[in-house]
């Protein structure tokens, strides 16, 4: 069964407006998770590493004011997007390590349209 | 500059028949790689992994070889089969690292 668990699946947001996506690891606590982006027919880009009780890091080109990330306990970080633009609609999965040897597992993803 | 590389971005073979998938890096600090299998609007799913360390790890019909002074590894399946069907990442870390650089995936389509 899923390891890390993503929610919602889809959403679709209208412009200007602002959209939450959960990321829970389940049964197990994680201290760091990872944010990354998919557009069609490209590869997972990493966006930030979310950090329990301390501030997330952000990649480069990455704006840290419009993809707000919180890593509010050792199993839940919440990736917001703000003010969202159609240019922001995309296919968004975090990561998680657990286990032996930090296996990296992912969410389901969740796709974010913004009209 | 794309560090991870897949130069093939689709692969159809027989069923039965083995499917070797490839990829190559420029990084050589990359010193851990894997290989997921993602569907359409899924999450990638976890396969096998390599650390440097070795030439070769088998897990049932999943084998990843790895070249380290080509810089290329390459995932080997065998028997394929319809349900193999999907797109593989290749993935690479350094350092110990959790962060992963991937590929831009090859879809593997095996025919019954």
């Amino acid at each position: 069964g899923a390891v890390v668990s993503q929610h919602p699946s889809r959403v679709i947001c209208k412009s200007g407006t602002s959209v939450k996506i959960e990321c829970r690891s389940l049964d197990f606590q994680a201290t760091t998770m990872f944010w990354y982006r998919q557009f069609p027919k490209q590869s997972l880009m990493l966006m930030a590493t979310s950090n329990e009780g301390s501030k997330a890091t952000y990649e480069q080109g990455v704006e840290k004011d419009k993809f707000l990330i919180n890593h509010a306990s050792l199993t839940l970080s919440t990736l917001t997007v703000t003010s969202a633009h159609p240019e922001d609609s995309s296919f968004y999965i975090c990561s998680a390590p657990q286990g032996p040897g930090n296996t990296i597992y992912f969410g389901e993803g969740s796709w974010l349209t913004v009209v | 500059d794309q560090q991870v590389k897949q130069n093939s971005p689709s692969l159809s073979v027989q069923e039965g028949r083995i499917s070797i998938l490839n990829c190559d890096y420029t990084n050589s600090m990359f010193d851990y790689f894997l290989w997921y299998k993602k569907y359409p609007a899924e999450g990638p799913t976890f396969l096998i992994s390599i650390s440097s360390i070795k030439d070769k790890n088998e897990d049932g019909r999943f084998t990843v070889f790895l070249n380290k002074s080509a810089k290329h590894l390459s995932l080997h399946i065998v028997p394929s089969q319809p349900g193999d069907s999907a797109v593989y990442f290749c993935a690479a870390s350094q350092g110990g690292s959790e962060k992963l650089v991937f590929g831009k995936g090859t879809k593997l389509t095996v025919n019954p």
